[in-house]
């Protein structure tokens, strides 16, 4: 109840491409949604975030697509560029003040 | 602005040694989470504080593992007597009193040989 699965684990992507990472999870009572990307030896970044009451939310290249009937959220990355390489983490919570409850984690390696 | 800061950021120690690794908050943040994670694998909730206290610790070990925010100074996260299967990183995040968003620090990456 307590899980997020996000999927795939790894993802190439050609340059300018889409970068799609997908993530379902079971306890409705999680109310916020947000995406972290991480580099190799850093600390998780916050990228964008989502709330239940929205279905789409976009942040320059970044969109979160949210689907509350399916408990399913997906992170697309518009225009991949290498720059983007690195390993990125969905995340759900009830807040306020709630722990995150982490996806797997998706390596994304953007090709030039 | 400082973000988040830990330290040290990377710490090695001998099994049944104890590790004590420190996390100062942002400035006006009066919550902290404390998160491991493993070679290869996510990131996993360890416990949430607040000043002076414990508000979640339902991601700790049992044992040898305690956590404290005391009214001054850094949140202290305390391994005892380490073993190998310690060996992590760990982060450490805050937030602002009613706020969700968790801002990471960099971690202390702790090796025990």
């Amino acid at each position: 109840q307590q899980q997020v699965k996000q999927s795939p684990q790894s993802l190439i992507v050609q340059k300018g491409g889409i970068s799609i990472i997908n993530c379902a999870y079971e306890n409705t009572a999680f109310d916020y949604f947000p995406w972290y990307q991480q580099f190799p030896g850093k600390g998780p970044a916050l990228l964008i975030a989502i709330r239940p009451d929205v279905s789409e939310k976009k942040e320059g290249r970044f969109t979160i697509s949210f689907n509350k009937s399916a408990k399913q959220f997906s992170l697309h990355i518009m225009d991949s560029q290498p720059g983007d390489s690195a390993t990125y983490f969905c995340a759900a919570s009830m807040i306020p003040g709630g722990k995150l409850i982490f996806g797997q984690g998706t390596e994304l390696s953007v090709k030039p | 602005n400082a973000g988040v800061m830990q330290n040290p950021r990377h710490l090695v120690r001998r099994r049944g040694q104890e590790a004590r690794l420190r996390c100062s908050p942002m400035k006006g943040h009066s919550h902290v989470y404390w998160y491991r994670q493993l070679p290869e694998e996510g990131l996993k909730f360890m416990v949430y504080l607040q000043k002076e206290n414990i508000i979640d610790e339902s991601g700790m070990p049992k044992e040898r593992f305690s956590a404290e925010f005391p009214k001054e100074g850094p949140s202290i996260l305390r391994i005892q007597q380490v073993v190998r299967g310690d060996s992590a990183a760990y982060f450490c995040a805050s937030s602002e009193q009613g706020m969700e968003t968790q801002y990471f620090g960099p971690g202390t990456r702790l090796l025990v040989l």
